[in-house]
């Protein structure tokens, strides 16, 4: 069965570096998502990309992320100075379509576990 | 203010003893509500999608139900393994894609 994949499972870096989160979305997939949860809390919604570019975000994708589908089945999430607060669990996510019909539902990968120091 | 709230927080049952979690949300047009069920350390595992008022879907003991402004999540008969947090998103009609999600309602089943 298709699902999504994310590596690394964890990363810990220091305070000010940058970090690149890698997803391999589902194959016949067109939309992808990045998400992410604080420990203990919800899962909070940070982008979505169709089509090869950004088609909605968050108030947290401040200018310090940044995503990209740099060939056919990868798609990445960049942080570019990491913070304290950006420690979290990110989840990649895919879905078929947004037809609000059907083939809506987005399948989410295990997550990358980030921890700054 | 929160869009999508959960209730309870927390569930503890006895192996068997049938509840139900509920998911109230106010967004102005619902394109779907999703459930999706996350064990600890892990992503969330997509159950249910649910379009308009008045449908129904079913997966072995969990049924979901949809209204205008509540769903349901019953849990007929649980097992052990059915102990999890049990999320609820919702996704609006001009939005691109975009998930918000409850807090969740964390299920313990025990034997």
């Amino acid at each position: 069965e298709p699902e999504v994949t994310q590596t690394p499972s964890h990363q810990v870096t220091q305070m000010g570096q940058e970090v690149i989160l890698r997803c391999v979305p589902i194959s016949n997939h067109l939309y992808f998502y990045w998400y992410r949860q604080i420990l203990g809390q919800k899962v909070e919604f940070l982008v979505s990309f169709y089509n090869n570019e950004i088609s909605e975000k968050s108030e947290i994708f401040d200018d310090q992320f940044s995503v990209e589908r740099p060939d056919g089945s990868n798609f990445t999430l960049k942080i570019r100075s990491t913070k304290l607060e950006d420690s979290a669990m990110y989840f990649c996510a895919s879905s078929e379509s947004i037809s609000g019909r059907a083939r809506d539902e987005q399948f989410f990968g295990p997550g990358t576990r980030l921890t700054v120091l | 203010e929160d869009q999508v709230t959960q209730s309870p927080e927390a569930l503890r049952l006895q192996e068997g003893e049938s509840s139900s979690l509920n998911c109230s949300y106010t967004v102005s047009g619902l394109r779907g509500l999703f459930w999706y069920r996350q064990d600890p350390g892990k992503g969330p595992e997509f159950l249910f999608t649910l379009y308009s008022a008045g449908e129904e879907k079913e997966k072995e003991r969990l049924k979901a139900t949809l209204t205008k402004k509540e769903s349901f999540l019953h849990i007929t008969a649980p097992k052990p393994e059915d102990s999890a947090t049990y999320l609820c998103a919702v996704q609006e009609a001009d939005s691109w894609g975009k998930l918000q999600f409850g807090a969740g309602t964390q299920v313990v089943v025990t034997p």
